[in-house]
């Protein structure tokens, strides 16, 4: 079965640079959430995605932005990139009209600000 | 998480049951959930139950939600060592949003 897609799974930027992560949800999936987990941490809260408008905004910085786009995958825009930002990005991506029920995460981005 | 608790570790012998806690302070939490992360790895769904059952079974997996004391539990029968990982409990209430909330994890070690 399909599962969530993110890419790329590894990307090393140097600070102040800029990053962009992709993610695509599993197929007739509406809901596209971002997460940030940072070394020995739980997954905190970004930003979320409900049939391409923004449904819920979490501890995102202003530096970040994101979308999701017509075809329902989203990036996760990030700019001035900072050492704190070095994490484990996670998408995840559900059916709201069920419920949520089940949630999918995919793999996972490690970005590495140096 | 901070509305979301879970102890930090727990310490198994492989064959034995492993039982993991999680609390929550969210009493209009609509769906509970367990992943587990393997070093480096994603987050796997392993089960979610919905706040209106107590239980649920699979495989060798068994959730207990006590709404009342807002504990979820996850009970692993037959431990084995392929399930040392960290243990995540998640909660939505998607009267309120649709973000997750994580507890902090619970590392297993399965010893053989």
């Amino acid at each position: 079965a399909a599962g969530v897609i993110q890419s790329p799974r590894h990307l090393i930027k140097e600070k102040r640079e800029t990053a962009t992560l992709k993610c695509y949800p599993i197929p007739r999936h509406d809901t596209v959430y971002w997460y940030q987990q940072g070394p020995g941490q739980d997954p905190q809260f970004l930003i979320s995605f409900y049939e391409k408008m923004q449904s819920d905004k979490g501890s995102i910085p202003d530096r970040f932005s994101a979308q999701q786009f017509s075809d329902y995958h989203s990036e996760l825009n990030m700019s001035s990139l900072e050492l704190g930002d070095s994490a484990l990005y996670f998408c995840a991506s559900s059916y709201l009209g069920q419920g949520p029920g089940e949630l999918f995460f995919g793999e996972g981005s490690r970005l590495t600000v140096l | 998480g901070e509305d979301v608790e879970q102890s930090l570790f727990l310490s198994v012998r492989e064959g034995d049951s492993s039982v993991i806690n999680c609390t929550y302070t969210d009493s209009s939490s609509t769906y509970l959930y367990w992943y587990k992360q393997e070093p480096g790895a994603g987050l796997q769904l392993l089960t979610y139950i919905f706040s209106n059952m107590d239980m649920k079974q699979d495989q060798r997996l068994t959730v207990l939600l006590n709404k009342k004391d807002k504990h979820l539990s996850l009970r692993i029968a037959d431990t084995q060592t392929g399930d040392s990982a960290i243990y995540f409990c998640a909660e939505i209430n998607n009267n309120a949003g649709n973000m997750l909330t994580f507890g902090g994890g619970t590392r297993l070690m399965v010893k053989p």
